[in-house]
C-alpha cells in the first residue's frame, strides 16, 4: 500500500551541486505534484503535471525543472543549488487536477549550504 | 490579498475545549474547499470536504459562506491527538491546482 513514494527523505547540498528529487505514485493517478513548504510560508505548488506528457508552472518555478517521465513518476530537479532552496519538498499525485483529494508522499528535508 | 488568509495561531486550548478556525479567500469563482490536517513533520492528509450545507464529520464541522468568502472549522471536545496545523485549502475554478492557505496550528493541552 505504497502511494505516493519520494526520496530521499533527507539530503544535504552544497551550493552549486545538482540533484533529483524522485516522484513515484501507485494509484494510477493522472496528476501529480511539486510543493516546497518553509515555515510561515505555507505549502508552495513548483510545478504540476495535469496529465502525463504535460507539465506547468505553479507558484514559485524558478532555479526548478520537472520531468513527467511516465504515468506513475514525476521527478524534480535542481541544477544548481542555492541556500534559497532550502526546504522541505512534498510530491503529489490526484486522480485528475482540481478539486480532487491530494496524495502526499512523506517529504524530503532538503538544506543547501 | 492573498489567495487564502488564515490566522496561523498557535490557537492553546485545554482538552475537552470546542474551537473554531475561520480561514478567508479571495476568488469569488472557486468552487471547492477543503481542511487537511498536517502533524509536526509529516505530510498533509485530507481532513474533510466542505459542502456549501455545511458538513459534520463526528467532532468535526465545516461550514462555508460564499457570500462572505470564508470557510470554518468547528472541532468540539478537543483531544490531546487533534494537535497539528490545519491547512485551508480552495480549488480556484475548473482543473487549476488546489491553493493552500499557511495553516492554523493548534496545541491541545492537558
Amino acid at each position: 500500500n505504497a502511494g505516493v513514494t519520494q526520496t530521499p527523505k533527507f539530503q544535504v547540498l552544497k551550493t552549486g551541486q545538482s540533484m533529483t528529487l524522485q516522484c513515484a505514485q501507485d494509484m494510477n493517478h493522472n496528476s501529480m505534484y511539486w510543493y516546497r513548504q518553509d515555515p510561515g510560508m505555507g505549502l508552495r505548488l513548483i510545478y504540476y503535471s495535469a496529465s502525463e506528457g504535460t507539465t506547468d508552472k505553479g507558484e514559485v518555478p524558478n532555479g526548478y525543472n520537472v520531468s513527467r517521465l511516465n504515468k506513475r513518476e514525476f521527478s524534480l530537479r535542481l541544477e544548481s543549488a542555492a541556500p534559497s532552496q532550502t526546504s522541505v519538498y512534498f510530491c503529489a499525485s490526484s486522480r485528475s487536477a482540481g478539486p480532487e483529494k491530494l496524495f502526499f508522499g512523506s517529504g524530503t528535508q532538503l538544506s543547501v549550504l | 490579498r492573498k489567495e487564502v488568509e488564515q490566522d496561523p495561531g498557535p490557537f492553546n486550548v485545554p482538552e475537552g475545549a470546542t474551537v473554531a478556525f475561520n480561514c478567508t479567500y479571495s476568488n469569488s469563482a472557486s468552487q471547492s474547499f477543503f481542511w487537511y490536517r498536517q502533524d509536526c513533520r509529516k505530510e498533509p492528509k485530507l481532513l474533510m470536504s466542505v459542502y456549501s450545507s455545511g458538513n459534520e464529520d463526528g467532532r468535526f464541522t465545516a461550514q462555508l459562506n460564499r457570500a462572505s468568502q470564508y470557510i470554518s472549522l468547528l472541532i468540539r471536545d478537543s483531544k490531546l491527538s487533534d494537535s497539528a496545523t490545519y491547512l485551508c485549502v480552495v480549488s480556484p475554478s475548473g482543473n487549476t491546482p488546489l491553493v493552500f492557505g499557511k495553516g492554523t496550528r493548534l496545541s491541545v493541552i492537558a
